[in-house]
């Protein structure tokens, strides 16, 4: 069974600063995907970042980049110049590859981007 | 991208009664839809897994008889919650995947209150 550890349950950052929201787990597969969710108040899942793990290269995506640790099982989203609409629960993500595997979530990280 | 449609977002009934959720892939065959229970400040809890004209795989401890879940076609995946009680008041959201690894498309979600 997988497991993914978000180990800050809240954060707060200054508009514009950066802040980076860790995520450990736990598999004995070979294969997978790690994601980063935003739930913003309205409570839309909304995906921010995948990361297939046979990739060296750490996803970015715009604002939002990853650093990947494969050996230490390590998976952190950063988050550069922080907006106001960053505020939102953030959930770190599992998923094997091949066919439609269920996901595992992390409990979460509440982050307040502060004006 | 992908999306999935929810409905209804919010919903009131009476204890005793039931209470159908229906998600829609608007864009996209959904072979697999994932359905989870979110409590406040919670973490999503996967409650089963539907599968396309087959019978839906439920998690430990999710009771099959309450939880209906039906997915007729490759659009369509519903949850009945029957008999409703005021225990059963939460956030259910569903979500499935457009192609293995390219992240699970979330519905906006269905908050439901039992009084």
């Amino acid at each position: 069974a997988q497991t993914v550890t978000q180990s800050q349950p809240e954060m707060s950052v200054q508009e514009a600063e950066t802040v980076t929201l860790s995520c450990t787990y736990d598999t004995s597969e070979s294969n997978y995907y790690l994601f980063w969710y935003k739930q913003p108040p309205s409570r839309q899942m909304i995906l921010v970042i995948r990361q297939e793990a046979y990739k060296q290269q750490n996803a970015t995506e715009n604002r939002f980049s990853v650093n990947f640790q494969k050996a230490a099982k390590s998976f952190s989203l950063k988050i550069s110049d922080s907006q106001l609409g960053d505020t939102a629960m953030y959930f770190c993500a599992f998923g094997v590859s091949g066919g439609y595997q269920k996901v595992t979530f992390g409990i979460g990280t509440k982050l307040q981007v502060i004006p | 991208g992908a999306v999935v449609s929810q409905h209804p977002s919010r919903v009131i009934c009476k204890s005793g009664t039931s209470v159908k959720i229906e998600c829609r892939s608007l864009d996209f065959q959904a072979t697999t839809m994932f359905w989870y229970r979110q409590f406040p400040k919670k973490s999503l809890m996967l409650m089963a897994t539907s599968n396309e004209g087959s019978k839906a795989t439920y998690e430990q401890g999710v009771e099959k008889d309450k939880f209906l879940i039906n997915h007729a076609s490759l659009t369509l995946s519903t949850l009945t919650v029957t008999s409703a009680h005021p225990e059963d008041s939460s956030f259910y959201i569903c979500s499935s995947l457009e192609g293995a690894g390219y992240g699970y498309t979330f519905g906006s979600g269905t908050r439901l209150t039992v009084v």
